[in-house]
């Protein structure tokens, strides 16, 4: 049982160019997030998906998209890195959005761009 | 706005005595409240939670209190361990979804021997 699993765990981007983020889990959960956490700031939720196929915006959603093609798996894309969005990005899993229900975590990936 | 804040970045405190990190919030609507506990280079793990219906919760060495006419919460450890040495984060939620769930920037707790 590995939890939530981050790949890759770090990436040295150029501005413009993309990638993709990839998070797994193996708890079965519906609900997959991910998070940025800046130098200083707390984590922000950037994107969500409450089962497989949905996805909803979070509280920083601009400059990312998302997907879910598969329960187990919840994809992060930036199409166009910019420098702002070097960050610590972590992925997140619940059974549930119940506050009730733990989130668990992955270990993050860490991405600069230059 | 910083709906969620930890105006303390850094607490230091000797193995055995208590720490007390503490959470400030702006928003009334927040009906959950929660303690994330994060070591360097791993993802936050859950800690102990309130509900917004109550003033305290407890879960061994870890309690968290609430008050929620002056916005403010704490989680206490007690004792403290060298093991608990690390970034503290306050987050909380409204609607009851963890979809809007809104952290701090974090404490960072050194527990010395």
């Amino acid at each position: 049982n590995a939890g939530v699993t981050q790949t890759p765990k770090f990436r040295v981007l150029k501005t413009g160019q993309s990638m993709t983020l990839l998070c797994a889990q193996d708890m079965n959960h519906e609900y997959m997030y991910w998070y940025r956490q800046d130098p200083g700031m707390g984590l922000r939720l950037i994107h969500y998906s409450v089962g497989e196929g949905t996805t909803a915006k979070g509280e920083v959603p601009d400059g990312y998209n998302v997907s879910r093609l598969k329960k187990q798996n919840f994809l992060l894309g930036l199409e166009s890195a910019a420098p702002s969005q070097t960050s610590v990005y972590f992925c997140a899993s619940s059974y549930s959005p119940s506050p009730q229900e733990t989130q668990y975590f992955g270990p993050g990936t860490r991405l600069l761009v230059l | 706005d910083q709906q969620v804040k930890q105006n303390s970045p850094s607490l230091s405190v000797q193995e055995g005595r208590i720490s007390i990190l503490n959470c400030d919030y702006t928003n009334s609507m927040f009906d959950y409240f929660l303690w994330y506990k994060k070591y360097p280079a791993e993802g936050p793990t859950f800690l102990i939670s309130i509900s917004s219906i109550k003033d305290k919760n407890e879960d061994g060495r870890f309690t968290v209190f609430l008050n929620k006419s002056a916005k403010h919460l704490s989680l206490h450890i007690v004792p403290s361990q060298p093991g608990d040495s690390a970034v503290y984060f306050c987050a909380a939620l409204y609607g009851g979804s963890q979809g809007n769930l809104i952290f701090g920037k974090g404490t960072k707790l050194s527990v010395k021997p």
